[in-house]
């Protein structure tokens, strides 16, 4: 079963634009992580926000977790060509095992 | 350094035929994943491997899917047999070890295709 859901499931923004992308999940957990996948290709991990965090940057991405509301965010800013790619949010509750929402697809129109 | 290493990268099967994939994780990563990705969807965990001992196979469809990882390094996956419902991105990872927060490395993964 899959723990996270993410929404929108699809988004299509400009170059330079802000791209936002929000998870929910189900129960309780470690740390929340946030993957992108090229099409054909395998995950690169993005970045990891921990449970009793509540904002975390890496460049720009800025991840932000809501463990009340059971939620997450990923904004990417000032968007790229090269941001297209599909992104997933994986919730680790237990020993390194993550369960993987279906994602956001993203395309950024030069 | 080199990252995980999966073959082969695409395989095309008859339904009840069986087949095989094979991991190289990176070196010195204790934790091995197989994850198995339907189309338009997120990865699912099949089994976890610390070393060459399974951590957990909760998901994994034991009547007609195996996994080993004997010397604790390269490890492989079988369908025996195939259906068409397996066809899917067949994706290998690996970890430092399986303390929470490892970041997971991803192989390219291997499609397979059952016909």
């Amino acid at each position: 079963s899959q723990q996270g859901e993410e929404d929108p499931q699809a988004l299509s923004i400009q170059e330079g634009e802000n791209a936002t992308m929000n998870c929910s999940y189900k129960t309780s957990i470690n740390n929340l992580q946030w993957y992108r996948q090229n099409s054909g290709r395998g995950l690169v991990h993005l970045i990891l926000i921990r449970s009793n965090e509540r904002e975390k940057h890496s460049g720009r991405l800025r991840v932000t977790l809501d463990t009340s509301k059971k939620s997450s965010s990923l904004l990417i800013t000032a968007s790229r060509a090269a941001d297209t790619a599909s992104y997933f949010c994986a919730t680790d509750n237990a020993g390194n095992m993550l369960t993987f929402g279906g994602g956001t697809r993203l395309m950024v129109k030069p | 350094e080199a990252g995980v290493a999966q073959s082969p990268r695409y395989k095309i099967i008859e339904k009840r035929q069986s087949v095989a994939f094979w991991c190289n994780p990176i070196s010195g990563h204790a934790t091995l994943y197989w994850y198995q990705q339907i189309l338009g969807q997120g990865p699912k965990l099949l089994i976890q491997f610390q070393n060459n001992g399974v951590v957990d196979d909760s998901q994994l469809p034991k009547d007609r899917f195996s996994a080993e990882r004997l010397k604790g390094v390269d490890s492989t996956l079988k369908i025996q047999p195939a259906k068409l419902e397996d066809s899917a991105v067949y994706l290998c990872a690996s970890s430092f070890d399986l303390a929470g927060g490892r970041e997971q490395y991803f192989g390219p993964g291997t499609r397979l295709t059952v016909t």
